[in-house]
């Protein structure tokens, strides 16, 4: 069964902290990953990674991919209370589908 | 620019009753998709689009019709909701891609529906 994990379920950080979300995942026919930021409302989309070892990057967040080990991390340095947000970590695969398997999101805190 | 839109945003109905939620895009996407999103499950493809007149089902497609009449609308269906269709249901929109050219869905604000 596909099925993409993501950890920690929760993080609780102080501003100017780094953090390190991980995502797992098993997936067949597997295309490209996908990070996405959820505050109150919609899922906003932060990176596509689809080759190893390339690093995406973006402000103060960037985001790796390896294919062999089939995970992946999302890294936001010197956090602010606006990176406060569930993440998402999601899997594009098949063929001309484009359908996602999402992980069940890492909820992250940052305080004053 | 609109993006995905979604109406309504709140919905509050019986056990038993019928209702219509309404996706609507501007981005002139071929493909389109309808998920729920239940705290601890993160969001579940209930049905999805590939083009105009074309339907397909999902991961939780039970208790769910949809229809894709025009392009740039996509319509859930309920037809008797039960409690446990209580949930944020979330439309998303993407072009296709493929391999280096892979498109990332965007998504509306959600409808928060709840089946009392």
């Amino acid at each position: 069964e596909d099925k993409v994990v993501q950890s920690p379920l929760s993080l609780v950080v102080h501003e100017g902290d780094t953090v390190t979300l991980n995502c797992s995942y098993e997936v067949t026919n597997f295309r490209s990953l996908l990070w996405y930021k959820q505050e109150k409302k919609a899922p906003t989309f932060l990176f596509m990674l689809t080759s190893s070892g390339i690093e995406k990057k973006s402000g103060r967040l960037s985001s790796i991919l390896d294919k062999k080990e089939l995970f992946s991390i999302l890294n936001i340095t010197a956090t602010q209370t606006g990176d406060s947000a569930v993440y998402l970590c999601a899997v594009l695969y098949g063929g001309a589908t484009n359908k996602l398997i999402f992980g069940t999101g890492t909820l992250l805190a940052v305080q004053p | 620019n609109a993006g995905v839109t979604q109406t309504p945003k709140f919905r509050v109905l019986k056990t038993g009753q019928s209702m219509t939620l309404l996706c609507a895009q501007d981005m002139n996407h071929e493909y389109m998709y309808w998920y729920r999103q239940d705290p601890g499950m993160g969001l579940r493809l209930i049905h999805y689009s590939v083009g105009e007149g074309t339907t397909a089902k999902g991961e939780v497609p039970d208790g769910y019709n949809v229809s894709r009449l025009k392009k740039q609308n996509f319509l859930l269906g309920l037809e008797s909701a039960a409690p446990s269709q209580t949930s944020v249901y979330f439309c998303a929109s993407s072009q296709w891609g493929q391999g280096a050219k892979n498109q990332p869905q965007h998504f509306g604000d959600g409808t928060r529906l709840s089946i009392l």
